[in-house]
């Protein structure tokens, strides 16, 4: 298995640009989650799918991010207008029902806006 | 909302000296699992505990699960230079969402 994939790898965006992260989870894993890691807030859950149904996101900082999952094996989260204090890697995890399974968190977006 | 807490934030210890790493939650939780990050990579997934008490082994390193499930602890048994990263725990409550501690960043000296 492939694991979880993620691109991006690193991204660098001017501020106000439209930033599109995309992520690819294990195969028959029906849970997602969006995290985002920086030095200051450590590792925060942004948004977290149930077979494909955005379940909490309560974690999304403002309206400029926006989640998907329109199917099973592909998830995006975008910002729009992006901004500076938006620099952070971005990871994706999976896990085989929900939160209470292991998660298995992809190689991580590292976006950089200037 | 809930938080959990990890102590210390940063251990440099010498080849061969145990570590130990600290989790408290605000709330009692279901279940609390381990992660470890290595400098630049992403986090691995090393272990649940789901029962009061619960103590389990993975070669050198013991993990704890509290009586009241509230905190936990990862201890390793002289440390080596492989074990150098950053050692997550993470809550869940009854609200099956998993709560991340600001981890611990742990550096071995040869």
């Amino acid at each position: 298995d492939a694991g979880v994939i993620q691109s991006p790898r690193h991204e660098v965006t001017e501020m106000g640009q439209e930033v599109t992260l995309r992520c690819k989870p294990i195969s028959g894993h029906n849970s997602l989650f969006w995290y985002r890691q920086t030095m200051m807030r450590g590792l925060e859950l942004l948004i977290y799918f149930n077979n494909n149904v955005p379940i909490d996101d309560s974690g999304m900082p403002e309206d400029r991010f926006s989640a998907k999952m329109p199917n099973a094996s592909f998830s995006t989260l975008k910002i729009q207008p992006s901004e500076p204090r938006d620099s952070a890697v971005y990871f994706c995890a999976s896990s085989l029902m929900r939160a209470s399974y292991e998660q298995y968190f992809g190689p991580g977006t590292r976006l950089t806006v200037t | 909302g809930q938080q959990v807490m990890q102590i210390p934030q940063y251990q440099h210890v010498q080849e061969g000296e145990d570590f130990t790493t600290y989790c408290n939650s605000s709330t009692t939780l279901s279940n609390i699992q381990w992660y470890k990050q290595r400098p630049g990579g992403h986090p691995v997934f090393l272990i649940q505990l789901v029962k009061s008490g619960e103590v389990k082994k993975q070669k050198r390193l013991t993990f704890q699960f509290g009586e009241a499930k509230k905190n936990s602890s990862l201890h390793i048994t002289a440390t080596q230079t492989t074990d150098v990263g950053t050692y997550f725990c993470a809550g869940e409550t009854s609200g099956s969402r998993l709560t991340f501690g600001e981890g611990t960043q742990l550096t071995v000296n040869p």
